[in-house]
């Protein structure tokens, strides 16, 4: 049973353009999501988060946008640049344990000149 | 060490064998997490610890699976008579306090287990 789920496994963007990364999750209990960054032979590095109270949370060039109703995350990037080049994963947790964070499958995010 | 250790990087080994990965958090970091990736799924969560105790065992696979922290620091996760589907990435993370939401985690490199 896949709790949160990203169904691109893979986008390729051209430098400049906007990486636009979706997730979806199933459960209502949900309410703090993070987004990880994954270079290849190297541990995921905490990107960006956004709570349950909130529908947006900017930083930089990422801005993340939450539509409860929807059971729907998206991470934005722009301008997308060669070295956001990564594996992205989608996370989210419950108040109740805030210490399992449940990951999706990832998308592989190419940006190419 | 700046940042989570793990080791070995790789590690091959029969079906049937015991194996055991080392982690070595952040020093001061009072949680540690594994988690493992099998091919073409997210991040597993396994077990969690604040200190040297478990509360959270829940998603250790089976009873082949064990993990323990000594000192609050060093963690180690034995995996007894591997089977073929243990092969994965496992990975540890930490956190200077608990709770994943409320801050940020760090990870390892991650060690890569064959079973071969």
């Amino acid at each position: 049973d896949q709790q949160v789920k990203q169904n691109s496994p893979s986008l390729s963007v051209q430098e400049g353009r906007i990486s636009i990364l979706n997730c979806d999750y199933t459960n209502s209990m949900f309410d703090y999501f993070l987004w990880y960054k994954k270079y290849p032979a190297e541990g995921p590095t905490f990107l960006i988060s956004i709570s349950s109270i909130k529908d947006k949370n900017e930083d930089g060039r990422f801005t993340v946008f939450l539509n409860k109703s929807a059971k729907h995350l998206s991470l934005h990037i722009v301008p997308s640049q060669p070295g956001d080049s990564a594996v992205y994963f989608c996370a989210a947790s419950a108040a109740y344990n805030t210490d399992k964070l449940i990951f999706g499958t990832g998308t592989r995010l190419q940006v190419f000149p | 060490g700046a940042g989570v250790s793990q080791s070995p990087s790789n590690k091959v080994t029969e079906k049937g064998k015991d194996v055991e990965l080392r982690c070595d958090p952040i020093s001061g970091h009072t949680a540690l997490y594994w988690y493992r990736q099998s091919l073409g799924q997210g991040l597993e969560f396994l077990i969690y610890f604040q200190g040297n105790s478990a509360p959270d065992k829940s998603g250790l696979p089976s009873d082949r699976f064990s993990a323990e922290r000594t000192g609050g620091s060093v963690s180690t996760l034995t995996i007894q008579r591997t089977q073929q589907e243990d092969s994965a990435v496992y990975l540890c993370a930490s956190s200077l306090i608990q709770g994943l939401a409320d801050t940020e985690a760090f990870f390892g490199q991650g060690t890569r287990l064959t079973v071969v």
